[in-house]
């Protein structure tokens, strides 16, 4: 099975921190991605990396980083949270065996007051 | 956290009924379609895929329907249980796109009555 671990599953920050998201895969696949979900906007990709210390911009980057030094590790970034970034947060990973089907963490649950 | 099942079309069925979610696809170019499953709380689950070369796809309790004239596709559920109390929501990919990009639905939530 695969296995994409979200190391923090609830986080509360303050307007301004600096917060780390930390995603970790286990099956050797290429292709991370992170999204952020919102209720009645569905998934919005954030940003997602192809091979280690590679990124792309998905649809929403504007506010956030990303960091890709190992291959199984992505790492999202805001630089300095906001409230609207108040959100739960998906990080997932590609497997190639079946197509573009795309696997998904637990989520991080964050709160910006 | 807000539940993401918040403002969502819902459907309600009774526990043992076969349940049927629909999801109308954007992209005719589009060759691979998924469904997943989220319950509350947690990140989204895979239940199945179909490619555009087929047009039904079956698995434990749940199959898949694809229709290609109308880019509609749809979910249903055999004898549905109260486990399967969820918010469901479709995913299409086409080749060419962003790597890895698939464009999701907003999604449906399945309430299951005991």
């Amino acid at each position: 099975d695969v296995k994409v671990t979200q190391s923090s599953r609830y986080l509360v920050k303050r307007t301004g921190e600096k917060v780390f998201l930390e995603c970790v895969q286990d099956m050797d696949h290429e292709n991370m991605f992170w999204y952020r979900q919102d209720p009645g906007l569905g998934l919005r990709l954030i940003y997602f990396s192809y091979d280690v210390k590679m990124k792309e911009k998905g649809d929403i980057p504007e506010g956030y980083s990303v960091s890709r030094e190992k291959k199984e590790r992505f790492s999202l970034i805001l630089e300095s949270a906001s409230t609207n970034q108040t959100s739960m947060y998906l990080c997932a990973t590609l497997t190639e065996f079946s197509g573009n089907t795309i696997y998904f963490g637990e989520g991080s649950w964050l709160t910006v007051v | 956290g807000e539940s993401v099942g918040l403002h969502l079309p819902t459907l309600s069925v009774q526990e043992g009924d076969n349940s049927i979610i629909n999801c109308a696809y954007s992209n005719s170019a589009s060759d691979y379609f998924i469904w997943y499953k989220q319950e509350s709380g947690k990140g989204p689950q895979f239940i199945i895929d179909i490619r555009s070369n087929m047009d039904k796809r079956q698995g434990q309790r749940v199959t898949v329907l694809l229709n290609k004239t109308v880019k509609h596709l749809s979910l249903q559920i055999a004898a549905t249980q109260p486990g399967d109390s969820a918010v469901y929501f479709c995913a299409e990919n086409f080749y060419g796109g962003s790597q890895g990009n698939l464009i999701f639905g907003k999604g449906t939530k399945l309430s299951v009555k005991p």
